[in-house]
């Protein structure tokens, strides 16, 4: 079946490192790969996505690249802030307008 | 735009009573609404798809009779726990979307569920 690994968090930097979440999925067919945000307390926001292998989504500073050949989707940015601290999922969806097939899940904490 | 709101955002009932959490989709109609629990430190899983005026569509080992859903208008989604249990405690999370948001879907906060 589909599914979603991604790397167990929490993930610690200070402000202005740069961030790696790891992301890699098992799917039949082609998927859209997705990353999503989760600000304490609200409701999850989709950050950025790409439809086909070797695109790339970007959004607020973050990175991802559809890798095809390594099953992966991997999110960076150059230069976190305090602000940037969530809860990051990566998911996937197969085919239109579809149910979305989530990992557990990044928390990521920034320090000043 | 594209906000979605559920409603409460936490409750607390005791084992055995049913609980009511409402979805809404504030500024735009929703032909789909999801339902997915998510417990501590794990992923979203779905529970349910719902189109409006249909009957929802669950997913595999999810009790249709205890987790009922109703999505009678293109702005409104209910889940209803029935007789709640202590391993009913979840986070319970809504998403809707239209057909002209093409694969996005727009989720609520969540609604925190503890039973005693």
């Amino acid at each position: 079946g589909n599914s979603v690994t991604q790397m167990e968090g929490p993930v610690t930097l200070s402000e202005e490192a740069f961030l790696t979440i790891n992301c890699t999925y098992t799917a039949t067919g082609y998927p859209s790969l997705f990353w999503y945000v989760q600000y304490p307390g609200e409701g999850l926001q989709l950050l950025l996505k790409a439809t086909k292998a070797d695109d790339k989504g970007s959004n607020k500073g973050f990175e991802a690249t559809y890798r095809k050949e390594t099953t992966s989707f991997h999110l960076e940015k150059g230069s976190v802030q305090v602000s940037d601290s969530a809860v990051y999922f990566c998911a996937l969806q197969t085919g239109g307008f579809q149910k979305l097939v989530f990992g557990t899940g990044t928390r990521l904490l920034v320090s000043p | 735009g594209a906000v979605v709101s559920q409603h409460p955002s936490w409750v607390i009932c005791k084992s055995g009573t049913s609980v009511k959490i409402e979805c809404r989709s504030l500024d735009f109609q929703a032909t789909t609404m999801f339902w997915y629990r998510q417990f501590p430190k794990q992923s979203l899983m779905l529970m349910a798809t719902s189109n409006e005026g249909s009957k929802a569509t669950y997913e595999q080992g999810v009790e249709k009779d205890k987790f009922l859903i109703n999505h009678a208008s293109l702005t409104l989604s209910t889940l209803t726990v029935t007789s709640a249990h202590p391993e009913d405690s979840s986070f319970y999370i809504c998403s809707a979307g239209t057909s002209g948001s093409g694969d996005e879907q727009f989720f609520g906060p969540g609604t925190r569920l503890t039973v005693l």
